[in-house]
């Protein structure tokens, strides 16, 4: 089973800055099967990337995707308050699983 | 607008099966373009993937899971269907229903989420 690892485990930024988010994976993985969600507290996720690097539907340009083989990384250009949230990656195909979640909150 | 909505008891007792049905507006189950599944997030913690269905019936789940998990559809009703046996504590959870597109294997990516249905376990 591919074992994704999320890092940092929360992330402190301020409004405006530009955060990276890390996704390894614990086998190399084609970048057809990652994606990435948004979840606010209370709330369902919402699917930011799919495909490694594809923006959902809806999905403000400031996020993006990139990486490939082990380690991905989902970028956010300039953060806006509606941003800070926990953030997920999902590797699927032949199995379907999560990392553990980062948590990008304000500093 | 796809809409999928939740329902079932939000207590169940511990070795007693947990039931939850997700209606689904907007799409139909029958579709091949995508699979429909389940997702749990147990209270303060991250996601789970439970496993999906496929418009043919065929399902497919977590290994972890595998052995206590059903998922059935009816699609005369546009509705498909979770039971998972002998609960414990550790399945309380929010469970979602999700819709996936078809792309390959078992699934791939969440594009519509229910709203979560919280499912606790205890006597």
């Amino acid at each position: 089973e591919v074992v994704l690892t999320q890092s940092p485990g929360t992330l402190s930024l301020s409004p405006g800055e530009r955060a990276t988010l890390s996704c390894r994976a614990s086998q190399r993985i084609s970048s057809d099967y990652l994606a990435w969600y948004q979840q606010q507290p209370g709330q369902a996720p919402r699917l930011l990337i799919y495909r490694a690097s594809n923006r959902a539907t809806g999905i403000p340009d400031r996020f993006s995707g990139s990486g490939s083989g082990t380690d991905f990384t989902l970028t956010v250009s300039r953060l806006e308050l509606e941003d800070f949230a926990v953030y997920y990656c999902q590797r699927y195909g032949s199995s379907i699983t999560f990392g553990q979640g980062t948590r990008l909150e304000i500093k | 607008q796809v809409q999928l909505q939740e329902s079932g008891p939000g207590l169940v007792k511990p070795s007693e099966t947990l039931s939850l049905t997700c209606i689904v507006s907007g799409a139909s189950i029958g579709s091949s373009s995508y699979y429909w599944g389940w997702v749990r997030q147990p209270p303060g913690k991250g996601l789970e993937w439970i496993g999906n269905i496929y418009y043919s019936g065929t399902t497919f789940y977590n290994p972890s899971l595998n052995s206590r998990v059903t998922i059935s559809r009816d699609t005369s009703k546009n509705q498909f269907s979770l039971k998972l046996t002998s609960v414990t504590a550790a399945d309380t959870a929010v469970y979602y229903c999700a819709r996936t597109p078809y792309f390959y294997g078992s699934g791939s990516w969440v594009d519509y989420w229910g709203q979560g249905a919280l499912v606790s376990v205890s006597s």
